[in-house]
């Protein structure tokens, strides 16, 4: 089993839906929750970033994180066609030392007109 | 210029040809980051390194070198690379390596080897 699971999709939505993207993982030992969007051509940028568990909300965006179900979602609102993009989950644990992020494989989004 | 930059944008060489990659941050970070990126699979770390000493290396091929010379700038030197090795070269940085900390990507480089 992988250690981040998250469905590639595509996901195809029209303008103006709810979005819900998702991601299951196995290691009761993350704590930091992020979510990255990632244009065609571009390196990914953090969108939200959560740590333990509980909801976060940035605008059209919402971050949950259900730790005791070991899954992570991020809600868009009133998608536009500019939120057409790859989008990344990525967790790691509480540590004293480097920084060793976990990505899931990201779910390509395509919000059409 | 600000935030992380990455030289070349695209690269193509041949199995036997030596080439670097470069990443230079302006964030004032103290770590860096050589991650792979190929299609359909999640993002790979290749290299940490905080204050320019590398503190993981991920097992990566020693057809794959880094060189942090200073907190700002990172270096991948390529050599007798194979068609597998395709893929999205991303570099990052963060403020200090630690799990708290905020990746800021770069725009990658598309290297080809054939």
């Amino acid at each position: 089993q992988k250690e981040v699971e998250q469905d590639p999709g595509p996901l195809s939505v029209p303008e103006g839906a709810i979005v819900s993207l998702n991601c299951t993982y196995s290691n009761s030992a993350f704590q930091y929750f992020m979510w990255y969007r990632q244009y065609s051509r571009k390196g990914p940028e953090l969108l939200m970033y959560t740590y333990s568990s509980g909801n976060k909300e940035d605008g059209r965006f919402t971050a949950q994180v259900d730790k005791s179900s070991k899954y992570i979602s991020l809600f868009i609102r009133d998608s536009q066609p500019s939120d057409s993009a790859t989008y990344l989950c990525a967790m790691s644990e509480v540590s004293g030392g480097s920084y060793i992020p976990t990505f899931g494989r990201g779910t390509s989004l395509i919000v059409h007109p | 210029e600000t935030g992380v930059t990455q030289t070349p944008r695209h690269l193509v060489m041949g199995m036997t040809n030596k080439k670097s990659l470069k990443c230079e941050q302006h964030l004032g970070h103290n770590a860096m980051y050589w991650y792979k990126q190929s299609a359909k699979k999640p993002l790979e770390l290749m290299f940490v390194y905080s204050l320019e000493e590398r503190v993981e290396n991920n097992s990566v091929p020693s057809r794959f070198s880094p060189e942090c010379p200073n907190s700002s700038h990172l270096f991948l030197h390529l050599h007798t690379l194979q068609p597998e090795d395709s893929a999205l070269y991303l570099c990052a940085s963060s403020q200090d390596g630690q799990g708290s900390d905020t990746q800021y990507f770069g725009p990658g480089t598309r290297l080809t080897v054939l």
